[in-house]
């Protein structure tokens, strides 16, 4: 199995609303990611987990806040969302020790109104 | 610090004609090479990566690229496109090092045309 899952596919919120975006592999990979991706534009990196600790963090504002429950799992919560925060957003996953390798999922595609 | 340039914003080109699209990048380091390919609404999928060894690498859907240090390149080609290769094409690469960050460039499209 070298899928990355990742629900839903697509969400609606308003600048009020509290939603979580969630990602799944079960490939044994203990790297996952959270990247953001504009229209028109490459993927930036958002955040990185490591054996289910936050390892980077590009500077993302607090609106956003990742979560690792377990190996396999990584979620985005979102809450107080701007408009310009509508993008696709993707996770991946890769092997510790071949972080180079990333697979990624097919993305949720948010629009914040 | 990594940068990579996608020398072409869009290519288009005819079904069965053959494309190359082009990427240059810039280390201080030695880095790993890819190409994703995203089709509309989908995510990344890896299409060929240079990790180490011969310099031509093959990829699926019929995909090659050459790395070439000299001229810090990683031009990717195939030979007769169909029109299911439409889609965008990102170049990117990564710290041999190690680390978890993949510089990407800004990306190509292809057009194939009937």
């Amino acid at each position: 199995d070298t899928e990355v899952t990742q629900t839903p596919k697509h969400l609606v919120m308003g600048m009020t609303n509290k939603k979580s975006l969630k990602c799944e592999q079960h490939m044994g990979h203990r790297a996952m990611y959270w990247y953001k991706q504009k229209a028109k534009k490459p993927p930036e990196l958002m955040f990185v987990y490591s054996y289910e600790k936050l390892s980077i963090n590009e500077s993302v504002p607090s609106r956003f806040s990742p979560e690792c429950p377990n190996s396999s799992l990584l979620n985005l919560h979102l809450h107080a969302l701007q408009p310009e925060d509508s993008a696709l957003y993707l996770c991946a996953s890769s092997q510790l020790g071949k972080e180079e390798t990333q697979y990624f999922g097919p993305g949720t595609r948010l629009l914040v109104l | 610090a990594q940068s990579v340039t996608q020398l072409d914003s869009q290519v288009p080109v005819f079904e069965e004609a053959p494309v190359e699209l082009r990427c240059n990048y810039s280390s201080s380091v030695s880095v790993y090479l890819f190409w994703y390919v995203q089709y509309p609404n989908q995510g990344l999928q890896l299409l060929l990566k240079y990790l180490s060894g011969s310099t031509l690498v093959k990829g699926i859907n019929g995909f090659e690229a050459e790395f070439n240090k000299s001229q810090t390149s990683f031009h990717l080609r195939k030979p007769s496109v169909h029109i299911s290769d439409t889609a965008e094409y990102f170049c990117a690469v990564s710290d041999r090092g190690g680390g978890f960050k993949t510089i990407f460039g800004a990306g190509t499209r292809l057009f194939v045309k009937a």
